[in-house]
């Protein structure tokens, strides 16, 4: 069965830094694109970060560019994001989700962000 | 990249068909045949109901159905029930290496 656990979330002061953390399991890891998914409360789904398969590419959307960081390890099966700098409007629910974007086809439970003094 | 657009919301009644249209550019929905839907409820994470346009996952009923015309691609949902009640969101590539979703749409069973 495959599963994506994220960890990490929290409050964080702007300016600040947050890792988050997706374990991945039920699945070979390293042969998939994984990506973060946020949620602003309320709000729509936000792409955030792309990361291929031996992380040969790494893409991320304008509103994250510059500050957060995505990464992986297959030796763990874990995905990262390090938040850098954050501001208040990153603050969502962060979903790690397995695919190449068409679709993402599993998805965790997400962590909370929430960025605030 | 701007979010694609989708009604705020939809109903029908038990039994009834309704469609969710979403609406992109040439440079996302019109350009690519990779379209997806999302259905969420409250409080739990995404889940994938059609893919590449018209895709059903294993285990989706096959009374959920995608298509696309132009920049706007479709969601229907045939034969309401309770339990699809749910937000709805689409996705497309966007065309930059980036995944761009809509705004997203409540559905509610009358």
């Amino acid at each position: 069965e495959v599963q994506l656990v994220e960890s990490g979330g929290g409050l964080v002061k702007p300016g600040g830094s947050l890792r988050l953390s997706c374990a991945a399991s039920g699945f070979t890891f390293s042969t998939y694109s994984m990506n973060w998914v946020r949620q602003a409360p309320g709000k729509g789904l936000e792409w955030v970060s792309s990361v291929s398969s031996s992380s040969s590419y790494i893409y991320y959307a304008d509103s994250v560019k510059g500050r957060f960081t995505i990464s992986r390890d297959d030796a763990k099966n874990s995905l990262y994001l390090q938040l850098s700098s954050p501001r208040a409007e990153d603050t969502a629910v962060y979903y790690c989700a397995r695919g190449n974007g068409s679709p993402f086809d599993y998805w965790g439970q997400g962590t909370l962000v929430t960025v605030s003094s | 990249q701007s979010a694609l657009t989708q009604p705020p919301s939809a109903s029908g009644s038990p039994g009834q068909s309704v469609t969710i249209s979403c609406t992109g550019t040439s440079s996302d929905v019109g350009g690519y045949n990779y379209v997806s839907w999302y259905q969420q409820h409250p409080g739990k994470a995404p889940k994938v109901m059609i893919y590449e346009v018209s895709k059903r996952p294993s285990g989706v009923p096959d009374r959920f159905s995608g298509s696309k015309s132009g920049n706007t691609a479709s969601l229907t949902v045939s034969g309401l029930q309770a339990e699809d009640e749910a937000d709805y969101y689409c996705s497309s590539y966007g065309g930059s290496n980036n995944v761009v979703f809509g705004g997203g749409t409540k559905l509610t069973v009358l």
